[in-house]
């Protein structure tokens, strides 16, 4: 079964200028997560989906970051300008959605953003 | 206060020790738990759900206790292999929100 599909993997970007990082998920899962996770902490939650609606996106800086899912299934977070704060690694996460004990949200590998 | 909290550590214990790992969450409507273990500049990989009645993995062993809202996480005979950071996550029932604590680390020494 593949995996959670990130990319790029790194990126390096100056402040005040835009990034996107892509996302593609574990097939047939219906929510999907983008973390931040600062050196040092745990996991951030940004903005969850199930399908291709918000479920939530509390975290989320709107002023400057957006995300979409297209027809339920890839993703896309953009973050626009960025700041030297948003140097981080942004983390896609994947799971069935039910929600039970049972059910592992699976991530990707992430992309480690330097904003310089 | 934080939705779920962990001591950060560093624990550093010697190869064969048992470590004991807590998690505190506010929110009493919580209900699932998870432990996930993260490596250096690694994603986070599920190690055990926790279930009410406590469940054991071998050398891992986690706990439930839903009156005073924390986790925990046994590691006994600890290998050079199990130093990582542990990550408590906690979900809400109805939203399948995950959300992760700080995290613990933790280094077996040889």
């Amino acid at each position: 079964e593949a995996g959670v599909a990130q990319s790029p993997r790194y990126k390096i970007i100056e402040k005040r200028q835009s990034v996107a990082f892509w996302c593609n998920p574990i097939s047939g899962h219906a929510t999907l997560y983008w973390y931040q996770q600062i050196l040092g902490q745990g996991p951030k939650l940004l903005i969850q989906f199930q399908n291709n609606g918000v479920v939530d996106d509390s975290q989320l800086p709107k002023d400057r970051f957006s995300a979409e899912r297209l027809k339920g299934v890839d993703s896309t977070l953009k973050i626009q300008p960025a700041k030297l704060e948003d140097s981080a690694v942004y983390l896609c996460a994947s799971s069935a959605g039910t929600g039970g004990p049972n059910t592992e949200a699976f991530f990707g590998q992430g992309t480690r953003l330097t904003v310089v | 206060r934080k939705e779920v909290e962990q001591d950060p550590g560093p624990f550093n214990v010697p190869e064969g020790a048992t470590v004991a790992f807590n998690c505190t969450y506010s929110n009493s409507a919580s209900q699932s738990f998870f432990w996930y273990r993260q490596d250096c500049r690694k994603e986070p990989k599920l190690l055990m759900s926790v279930y009410s009645s406590g469940n054991e993995d071998g050398r891992f062993t986690a706990q439930l206790n839903r009156a005073s809202q924390y986790i925990s996480l046994l590691i006994r005979d600890s290998k050079l292999s199990d130093s990582a950071t542990y990550l408590c996550v906690v979900s809400t029932s109805g939203t399948y929100k995950y959300i992760f604590g700080t995290g613990t680390r933790l280094k077996v020494l040889a």
